[in-house]
């Protein structure tokens, strides 16, 4: 099944430690997304790339890292500098802007991350 | 304060009844989309309109869109127990950095049995 999975789906994470959350596509999508959803919000966008070895900060990054090594594959690592990151994250994808900017994004199940 | 911003932040009706949920947008857009969202999982696409278009139909659900009043609308008919759901308006722009997807805070919609 083509798909966009996100792992793990709930993680607890102890102050001061960097966790890494996993995004994997199998969709040929050029572009991902990372966003982040408090309760009874929308999304905010922390990172996005349109191609592999390049991503931009979004609306939200600091305290955030990602890369993108692989076209399947986009994982975001929430570092200790994030001072309140216990959220839910999504992740996105979406075929290149540029050839078809008219479609819509997948989203992964998400990752609720708890900070203990 | 954000680009999409939808109305109302939550709505409760009767099943059969019918749904409205409106978007409000700011600024230059190529086209809206709404999603929805069930409790604690990812977002579903459920239409895309783009600017030049000005109506879309998709099963029981109605989009229009407003360029001149920047707003959009989700119609819901019929409502069902199942639409029970977070409705989120999306709206993206081009600019000199290329694209930009902006998502609303959502509507909660309930619908009772």
């Amino acid at each position: 099944d083509g798909g966009i999975t996100q792992s793990p789906k709930y993680l607890f994470r102890k102050e001061g430690q960097n966790v890494t959350l996993s995004c994997e596509q199998n969709l040929n999508h050029d572009a991902m997304y990372w966003y982040r959803q408090d309760p009874g919000q929308g999304l905010r966008l922390i990172y996005y790339s349109q191609i592999v070895n390049d991503f931009q900060k979004g609306d939200i990054a600091e305290g955030y890292s990602v890369s993108r090594e692989k076209k399947e594959s986009f994982p975001l690592t929430v570092t200790s500098a994030q001072k309140n990151p216990t959220a839910f994250y999504l992740c996105a994808s979406s075929p290149a802007p540029g050839q078809r900017l008219n479609t819509e994004a997948f989203f992964g199940q998400g990752t609720r991350l708890t900070v203990v | 304060s954000q680009q999409g911003e939808e109305d109302p932040q939550a709505l409760s009706i009767q099943e059969g009844e019918n749904a409205t949920m409106n978007c409000s947008y700011k600024t230059s857009i190529n086209n809206l989309q709404w999603y929805r969202q069930n409790s604690g999982r990812g977002l579903v696409h459920l239409i895309l309109i783009r600017s030049n278009e000005r109506e879309k139909h998709s099963g029981r659900l109605r989009v229009t869109l407003d360029t001149s009043k920047k707003s959009s609308s989700l119609l819901i008919t019929a409502s069902r127990a199942a639409d029970t759901a977070s409705y989120f308006c999306a709206t993206v722009s081009i600019n000199t950095g290329g694209f930009k997807t902006i998502f609303g805070a959502g509507t909660r919609l309930f619908v009772k049995a």
